[in-house]
């Protein structure tokens, strides 16, 4: 069935420092891959998307890169800051399921001073 | 700008009550989601909604039900409440097609005691 996984759970990193965040897809026809940051007490927001015929998008300080034959795509944050601290969900659409997104259980990022 | 609205931020019902929770988008958007969010479980679809009248079981339809009468509303109803209804409940809306942005509302924290 429809599944996006999503590693790690938690994941701590000194201000400056890189993160990445990491998930997979199970439907092979899935073509659009958002983001979204939910900060605490907040509703979840797109911090970008990529759509399954790039590989690569980036917009300043996040990236996002897609490899549609490993069936996985991962977030990529540079030069964090305290305020990219929250929590932060992949997606996936499913076709065969109405075009509704399927969401990776979330990444709690900390960005430690 | 999109607006995604929920008609409580907290609720605090008894077992056994009925609970109504509103959604209301101002973009014409055709499809509306409900979700309800758990630490450790991300974001799982209890119900949506492709245009008025029309709902569909999402991954966790358990225990609730869904009106769409508006196209611009979508209430999620606890027909018993229980304790294990306990959550974040956020709705979404997005309008048809694969590739478009789906927009949050601020959720509604539900506690059934």
């Amino acid at each position: 069935g429809e599944n996006v996984e999503q590693h790690p759970s938690t994941l701590s990193v000194q201000e400056g420092d890189s993160a990445v965040i990491k998930c997979t897809y199970s439907d092979s026809a899935s073509n659009y891959f958002p983001w979204y940051k939910q900060e605490l007490g907040k509703r979840p927001q797109l911090i970008i998307d990529i759509r399954s015929n790039v590989g690569e998008k980036k917009d300043q300080r996040i990236a996002v890169t897609l490899n549609k034959t490993a069936k996985h795509f991962s977030l990529h944050i540079t030069e964090t800051q305290p305020e990219d601290s929250a929590v932060y969900f992949c997606a996936a659409i499913f076709t065969g399921g109405g075009n509704k997104l399927t969401f990776g259980t979330g990444t709690q990022l900390k960005v430690e001073l | 700008d999109v607006k995604v609205t929920q008609s409580s931020r907290y609720l605090v019902k008894r077992t056994g009550e009925k609970v109504f929770l509103e959604c209301v988008q101002d973009m014409d958007h055709e499809n509306m989601f409900w979700y309800r969010q758990d630490p450790g479980l991300g974001l799982r679809l209890i119900y949506f909604s492709y245009d008025v009248k029309m709902k569909e079981k999402g991954d966790i339809p358990e225990g609730y039900s869904v009106s769409r009468e508006k196209k611009e509303r979508f209430s999620l109803i606890l027909e018993s409440a229980s304790t294990n209804q306990t959550s974040m409940y956020l709705c979404a809306s997005r309008n048809s097609g694969s590739l478009n942005e789906q927009y949050f509302g601020p959720g509604t924290r539900l506690t059934v005691t």
